[in-house]
């Protein structure tokens, strides 16, 4: 069965420094990753997906992420962070199932809450 | 403009009034599900639907129905509403296989039952 832990409900960093959300993962079979952002009193938007193409990818408004298999991992990154980067972040596990399955059970993290200070 | 329309924003009610929160996507998606958020638990899946007259539970089903006649609407029913379905709802959609495809979401319905 799928699941997903982000480590830290909560990461504070101040503008112009590194950002790192951190997301560990477990999956029986071939997993699909994602990450999405909720802006306050916003729905959902996608930031980047995996979905065993290259093992890093990049997303949108400079935020990248890696796959690691060995470390069950999918962490998030942004060189520098921005004012307009502070919101929550949500990492997603699916698994592929193979052919036959036309649907395949989405989980979601808890989320961490991204604060930005001047 | 591509996207998922819920209605309505904002709801507040009291136990056991029947409500009916709407959901509408433009992009021919067969996949539809309802999420609740609450703080700290991430999203959860109420229902989803895989196509017309086709849905299933989700991990939280209890006290909701749903139900697609349409490919484009889906529909979440509280029939007897209780204070712990205050919550914020989100409706979303995708092509299938859900889990390869971008779930596009609806902007949110924050419901609170007194």
């Amino acid at each position: 069965a799928q699941s997903v832990t982000q480590l830290d409900s909560h990461v504070s960093v101040s503008e112009g420094t590194p950002v790192l959300l951190r997301c560990n993962y477990s999956s029986s079979y071939s997993p699909s990753l994602f990450w999405y952002v909720q802006h306050p009193n916003k729905g959902l938007q996608l930031l980047l997906k995996y979905t065993s193409a290259a093992t890093l990818v990049k997303g949108i408004n400079g935020f990248e992420a890696e796959f690691k298999k060995s470390e069950t991992s999918f962490h998030l990154t942004k060189p520098s962070a921005h004012m307009s980067d502070a919101a929550e972040y949500f990492c997603v596990v699916s698994d592929l199932k193979g052919e036959g399955t036309s649907y395949d059970k989405v989980i979601f993290g808890p989320g961490t809450s991204l604060s930005v200070i001047p | 403009e591509a996207q998922v329309t819920q209605n309505p924003r904002y709801l507040i009610t009291v136990t056991g009034k029947k409500l009916t929160v709407t959901c509408s996507q433009n992009m021919n998606h067969e996949y539809m599900s309802w999420y609740r958020q609450d703080p700290g638990l991430g999203l959860r899946q109420i229902y989803y639907s895989m196509n017309v007259e086709v849905t299933d539970k989700g991990d939280v089903p209890e006290g909701y129905k749903v139900s697609r006649k349409e490919k484009r609407n889906f529909p979440l029913i509280l029939e007897s509403p209780s204070p712990n379905q205050t919550s914020l709802y989100f409706c979303a959609s995708s092509f299938l296989p859900a889990g390869a495809n971008v779930l596009t979401f609806g902007a949110g319905s924050r419901l609170t039952v007194l």
